[in-house]
């Protein structure tokens, strides 16, 4: 089954932790796009890939970091330095860069400081 | 700041009526856009895109769109209580060499008995 896998589904960071949330695409998309949505807000973008080994920031970067090692995976750390964690986490990928062609989303990571 | 902006709702139709959503841009040179629907604690899902004027019909949905005046809208004829969900409006504009999507913050719809 062909789609994007994002995990894990629930994760909780202490204080001074960083945490690495995952996601990994088996559609062959060139393009893949980390987002932020915290309640009752739009998404928010943090960083963009369109190929492998290079990345964009998005809007909302600070505090968070990227790797596009290979085609398939974009793994999100979230740093220390990212104050206010608590959000829904969304990974989405899209078949060609720059073409507008739709995004399509994981189902998610629900991060929580404890 | 491009900016997407809908009316956060909730809007509330009886079922089998037509449920209506609209979606304003402010990015001229915006050329996609597209109709997320999410459930609660779940992720976006695409059920529509659109990129030239006019209508674009898909089973029960409609997409207008209307680049003069930079609206977009989405129409549920039939809704039934499953349609209820945020509605997510998207638009794309091009930034450093890349197109990237701006999302509006969506419409809960709630579709009644």
């Amino acid at each position: 089954d062909g789609g994007i896998t994002q995990s894990p589904k629930y994760l909780f960071r202490k204080e001074g932790q960083n945490v690495t949330l995952s996601c990994e695409q088996n559609l062959n998309h060139d393009a893949m796009y980390w987002y932020r949505q915290d309640p009752g807000q739009g998404l928010r973008l943090i960083y963009y890939s369109q190929i492998v080994n290079d990345f964009q920031k998005g809007d909302i970067a600070e505090g968070y970091s990227v790797s596009r090692e290979k085609k398939e995976s974009f793994p999100l750390t979230v740093t220390s330095a990212q104050k206010n964690p608590t959000a829904f986490y969304l990974c989405a990928s899209s078949a060609r860069r720059g073409q507008g062609q739709p995004q399509h989303f994981g189902d998610g990571t629900r991060l929580s400081i404890l | 700041q491009k900016e997407v902006e809908q009316n956060s709702g909730p809007l509330s139709v009886p079922e089998g009526a037509i449920a209506s959503l609209n979606c304003t841009y402010s990015d001229r040179g915006s050329q996609s856009f597209f109709w997320y629907r999410q459930y609660s604690g779940k992720s976006p899902e695409l059920i529509m895109f659109i990129y030239s004027n006019g209508d674009k019909e898909d089973g029960r949905f409609t997409a207008q769109l209307n680049k003069a005046s930079q609206y977009v809208s989405l129409l549920i004829r039939d809704s039934q209580p499953s349609d209820s969900a945020t509605y997510l409006c998207a638009a794309t504009f091009f930034s450093g060499g890349y197109n990237k999507l701006i999302f509006g913050a969506g419409t809960r719809l709630a579709v009644h008995p």
